[in-house]
């Protein structure tokens, strides 16, 4: 079974914090993705990664960055956290147009 | 730029209705089709996918949906409801325009009355 894996479940930081996510997959998948999920909005997506150190904006990057050092490990940072970053994360990887997702990481901004 | 829309935000069905939620997208190359499920407190899964051949294409749970290109559509169905399908339902894009992106709409929340 495939397997995404993101480091936290549960984040609470504060305003202007840095914020790494994490994930790592374990399927030598060449595309990974970070969307996050709002209630009302579905899954929009922030970054992709189609290979090592190669990345494309999404359809809301602003605020974040990623990056892409190994091939399983794909990360999302927040340069500086504010509240209306406050949302579920989710990660996946894909293969063949089939995309597996990570649990997500619910962070919160104060 | 591709999109993909769901009409249904919030559907509320007895059990053993049937049940249809829509699905259009707007991209007019070659497209790859998806309906992924969440149920409450888990993560994202698969329930079915097109690639090519048979526009009508079944998944897991009794799940089905066909792709009409002329309409642009992939609409799911399945003919009788439980309790057990309370969900949150997205249905997906994959365009082949650059790398591989996947588009997802805003998903449809179902909710099943016992």
């Amino acid at each position: 079974d495939v397997k995404v894996t993101q480091s936290s479940r549960y984040l609470v930081k504060r305003t202007g914090e840095k914020v790494f996510l994490e994930c790592v997959q374990d399927m030598d998948h060449e595309n990974m993705f970070w969307y996050r999920q709002d209630p009302g909005l579905g899954l929009r997506l922030i970054y992709f990664s189609y290979d090592v150190k190669m990345k494309e904006k999404g359809d809301i990057p602003e605020g974040y960055s990623v990056s892409r050092e190994k091939k399983e490990r794909f990360s999302l940072i927040l340069e500086s956290a504010s509240t209306n970053q406050t949302s579920m994360y989710l990660c996946a990887s894909s293969f063949s147009g089939l995309a597996f997702f990570g649990q997500g990481t619910r962070l919160t901004v104060v | 730029a591709q999109s993909v829309s769901q009409h249904n935000h919030h559907v509320i069905l007895s059990e053993a209705a049937s049940l249809e939620l829509g699905c259009n997208y707007s991209y007019g190359g070659t497209v790859n089709l998806f309906w992924y499920v969440q149920y409450p407190g888990q993560h994202l899964q698969l329930l079915l996918k097109y690639f090519s051949g048979d526009p009508l294409v079944k998944g897991i749970k009794g799940f089905e949906a066909e792709f009409i290109k002329s309409k642009f559509s992939f609409n799911l169905r399945k003919p009788s409801v439980q309790w057990s399908d309370t969900a949150e339902y997205f249905c997906a894009v994959i365009t082949y325009s650059s790398a591989s992106k996947i588009i997802f709409g805003s998903g449809t929340r179902l909710s099943i009355r016992p």
